[in-house]
């Protein structure tokens, strides 16, 4: 079975400060996708990444894919308070045929 | 274009009822997933539907159940409900079977269960 490990579990900074967050896997993934989940609602897409070594850039949010498809990270700029939320990776398909979730990283951004 | 929309979004029940929750897709898309969420197992899924056949279905005991109908709308239903079925019951849809490409996410309906 699969097992996506997301560290670090929790991280509170400040508004202003940089930060990187990660995503492994116990196996290459299919597809890496990154979430972002607010508090009473349900997780957003943020990015799908397939090819290892890909880099995207969304705004301020820049995900990273590793050459070997077994990691990624996620790094943050400038964090604002409305950065804030549980960041989920999953992978688009493993080999069970269903997508499947790390716990997550809980990001607090101080005002 | 409306999203994915879950019904109702808030549910108190009691031990040994039983629920069941809705989940309108976005237009078009006709792939249905579910998914349990708690602060210590994070997201589970449960099962998908595609054209109204269930593609795939987790680890969860028969008391957990789901439907499609032909306008895509889904339904989960719980029955015999325990303590331990308090969660954010998520629903997700996506144009391909696998969601390969990505989630749309509804809000979640909120289970308590005393």
């Amino acid at each position: 079975t699969q097992l996506l490990e997301q560290s670090p579990q929790f991280l509170s900074i400040q508004e202003g400060e940089n930060l990187t967050v990660y995503c492994n896997s116990s196996s290459v993934f299919s597809s890496l996708q990154w979430y972002r989940q607010e508090p009473g609602e349900g997780p957003v897409l943020l990015v799908t990444v397939v090819t290892g070594g890909e880099v995207k850039k969304l705004k301020r949010l820049t995900f990273q894919f590793g050459d070997a498809r077994k990691d990624s990270s996620l790094h943050i700029t400038a964090a604002q308070p409305g950065d804030t939320g549980l960041y989920l990776c999953a992978d688009g398909r493993n080999r069970d045929d269903k997508i499947i979730f790390g716990k997550g990283t809980r990001l607090h951004i101080l005002p | 274009k409306a999203g994915v929309t879950q019904t109702p979004r808030y549910l108190i029940k009691t031990r040994g009822q039983q629920v069941t929750l809705s989940c309108s897709p976005i237009s078009g898309h006709r792939s249905v997933s579910w998914y349990q969420q708690t602060p210590g197992q994070g997201l589970q899924f449960l099962f998908e539907y595609f054209s109204e056949t269930q593609r795939n279905k987790g680890n969860f005991p028969g008391r957990f159940s789901g439907r499609q109908f032909s306008n895509s709308r889904s339904e989960m239903n719980v029955s015999t409900l325990e303590l331990g079925d308090s969660a954010l019951y998520l629903c997700a849809s996506s144009l391909t079977p696998w969601g390969g490409v990505g989630y749309t996410f509804g809000s979640g309906t909120r289970l308590t269960v005393v």
